[in-house]
């Protein structure tokens, strides 16, 4: 099955600097790469998604990129805010619709 | 939070009794998933359900039972708890095959 590997699993980082998490999957069919944000005491909550047929996409300060030949996809925020602190997970979804995750990233924004 | 609701938030066992977790949703959506959380090892997928009375087994599915009667409703059965099952566990729907997965708040689980 799908193994996907997210690094770093810690990341702290100056507030206004920015923040970048990587993954890489295994298998070269997987056509939908979605990442979440969990807070504490929470459910994970989807921040952005990018499909295969796309190479970058954008929302305000977050930006998610995909190398299909690589196999790796990145997260990245920009301008931190202490907000962003939380835990982000990406995942990769087969077209089975199968989603496997990473096993996450605790991303601490410093005052 | 997508209009879904786990119970209990929170659950203390002790080894060997019976355990029902609950998902209950309010988005008529086709597809429900269980899964557990664990340092170290992300969201890892028990069972999932593809439409009332169709279900079929994750990746981690040894130890638990589903069952979904009702579009809305979809239940996790420990069927004798042990202390590997401690854990969190998360409820999520999702449309439709190619949808966006939306997840519940969770419940944590002891057992001791």
């Amino acid at each position: 099955g799908e193994n996907v590997e997210q690094h770093p699993s810690t990341l702290s980082v100056q507030e206004g600097d920015s923040a970048v998490i990587k993954c890489t999957y295994s298998d070269s069919a997987s056509n939908y790469f979605p990442w979440y944000k969990q807070e504490l005491g929470k459910g994970p909550q989807l921040i952005i998604d990018i499909r295969s047929n796309v190479g970058e996409k954008k929302d305000q300060r977050i930006a998610v990129t995909l190398n299909k030949t690589a196999k790796h996809f990145s997260l990245h925020i920009t301008e931190t805010q202490p907000e962003d602190s939380a835990v982000y997970f990406c995942a990769a979804s087969t077209p089975d619709y199968k989603l496997s995750f990473g096993a996450g990233t605790t991303v601490t924004v410093r005052a | 939070d997508a209009g879904i609701t786990q119970s209990p938030r929170h659950k203390v066992t002790e080894t060997g009794t019976p355990v029902t977790l609950r998902c209950h949703q309010t988005e008529n959506h086709r597809y429900m998933y269980w899964y557990r959380q664990d340092p170290g090892h992300g969201l890892r997928l028990i069972h999932y359900s593809y439409g009332v009375k169709d279900t079929d087994k994750g990746e981690v599915s040894d130890g638990y039972s589903v069952s979904r009667s009702k579009t809305e409703d979809f239940l996790l059965t420990l069927e004798s708890a042990t202390s590997s099952q401690t854990s969190v566990y998360f409820c999520a729907i999702k449309e439709a095959g190619n949808s966006p997965l939306h997840f519940g708040n969770g419940t944590r689980l002891t057992v001791t």
